[in-house]
């Protein structure tokens, strides 16, 4: 079946840090990939996607790229803020379906 | 903008209770979903629900769950008689009219917390 694995949380970073969360899946068909972000007292948001290989999904700095040959989807940001602490959570979905596949997530902390 | 609400953000249940989660999509979505996170674990899909009637299930979403739409704005989670390993926070989710593209709207989620 489909599934997503993430880094292990959490990430502490110091403001303006460059950050990495890696994100790897194996899918039985083609997958969309996404990355939502959920802030504290939030719920889960969409942050970006993907929907085939090469592309690169980008929303508030973050950037994500589909690499199908290594089926993975890391999330970049150059330098990042106090306000992106969160929990990130890569995901996928097959086909037509609904059925969103989720990693575990990975709290992000920012410190100044 | 539109958000999906959940009530109750909290609620501590004894086991073998029913427990009834409570969600308001967004009012013109179409999809409406369940997920949980057990505590450390993965979100996981238990249910999704379209035109008033389940279109997909999990294996977790065995008898002791049902889903409802019963007026039309509220989409309820029932689990009927609590287990311990159903303490989770649980998400309710919806998407819009379009062919589904995995963007869904989540709620704040509750958290169940069985006894």
């Amino acid at each position: 079946g489909d599934s997503v694995t993430q880094m292990e949380g959490p990430v502490t970073l110091s403001e303006e840090a460059f950050l990495t969360i890696n994100c790897t899946y194996t899918a039985t068909g083609y997958p969309s990939l996404f990355w939502y972000v959920q802030y504290p007292g939030e719920g889960l948001q969409l942050l970006l996607k993907a929907t085939k290989a090469d592309d690169k999904g980008s929303n508030k700095g973050f950037e994500a790229t589909y690499r199908k040959e290594t089926t993975s989807f890391h999330l970049e940001k150059g330098s990042v803020q106090v306000s992106d602490s969160a929990v990130y959570f890569c995901a996928l979905v097959t086909g037509t379906a609904s059925k969103l596949t989720f990693g575990t997530g990975t709290r992000l902390q920012v410190t100044l | 903008e539109p958000e999906v609400t959940q009530t109750p953000s909290h609620q501590v249940t004894q086991m073998g209770q029913e427990v009834i989660l409570r969600c308001v999509p967004i009012s013109n979505h179409l999809y409406f979903y369940w997920y949980r996170q057990i505590l450390g674990q993965k979100v996981e899909f238990l249910v999704s629900f379209y035109n008033n009637e389940i279109s997909e299930k999990s294996e977790i979403f065995d008898d002791q769950f049902s889903v409802e739409r019963p007026d039309g704005s509220n989409f309820t989670l029932k689990i009927r008689s609590t287990k311990l390993e159903d303490s989770a926070m649980y998400f309710c989710a919806s998407s819009g009219p379009a062919t589904n593209t995995g963007e869904l709207f989540f709620g704040e989620g509750s958290r169940l917390t069985v006894l």
